[in-house]
């Protein structure tokens, strides 16, 4: 069955540290890609989304995330984490097909970032 | 206000009840759609409808219903309800010039099912 794949389910960094989430996929066709954040009693938000072009993408606050079609990965990645990014996050794949669409998200990632 | 509104917040209710959980959006899309979260299992598509005149099934839509009641207008029933049903519930909009998947989502509604 096809899934997505959110390999730590909880993290936890200090200030100031690297962070990288891995998100892994198993469709093999045309897909956009997505990382949504869920802030503590707050509704998911985009972070940033791929369709196609450049792999290599851009969020907000500081966020980018690397498609990497060969090993099927979208992973997330934020140079230096603050407290303020004390969340959840989700990834989600929408397989295209000439039917439509499916929509996969991952279980989600919380990571906890110690001031 | 918020582009995407549920109502209610909260609601808990008992095993064999219908409810109804609405969400209106001041997005001006035509596409809507409505999810629930489980703990550990991220998002779920439940329906979801491309226009007033189309309803499509989601991946776990059994056991519930749906109304397009305009565009701007998207309810989500269940018809009986029962303890698994228990969970959060996110209404969300999409632009299609901007691609499929890229959400805009409410405030979600916690139902509790007892």
């Amino acid at each position: 069955a096809q899934s997505v794949s959110q390999h730590n389910h909880h993290v936890i960094l200090s200030e100031a540290a690297s962070l990288e989430l891995g998100c892994n996929y198993s469709y093999g066709g045309t897909v956009n890609l997505f990382w949504y954040v869920q802030y503590p009693g707050q509704h998911l938000q985009l972070l940033l989304k791929y369709f196609s072009g450049d792999p290599l993408v851009k969020g907000i606050k500081g966020f980018e995330a690397e498609f990497i079609k060969s090993k099927f990965s979208f992973n997330l990645r934020k140079p230096s984490v603050q407290w303020s990014d004390t969340a959840e996050y989700f990834c989600a794949v929408i397989q295209l097909n000439t039917g439509g669409f499916k929509t996969i998200f991952g279980a989600g990632t919380r990571l906890f970032v110690k001031a | 206000d918020a582009d995407v509104t549920q109502t209610p917040r909260n609601r808990i209710t008992k095993t064999g009840k219908r409810i109804m959980l609405e969400c209106s959006q001041t997005k001006g899309h035509d596409r809507m759609y409505w999810y629930r979260q489980d703990p550990g299992l991220g998002l779920r598509l439940i329906y979801y409808s491309f226009d007033v005149k189309d309803i499509n099934k989601g991946e776990i839509s059994d056991g519930y219903s749906v109304s397009r009641q305009a565009q701007a207008k998207f309810s989500l029933s269940l018809e009986s309800a029962i303890p698994n049903q228990t969970a959060l519930y996110f209404c969300a909009t999409s632009d299609p010039g901007t691609g499929e998947g890229g959400y805009t989502f409410g405030s979600g509604t916690r139902l509790t099912v007892v």
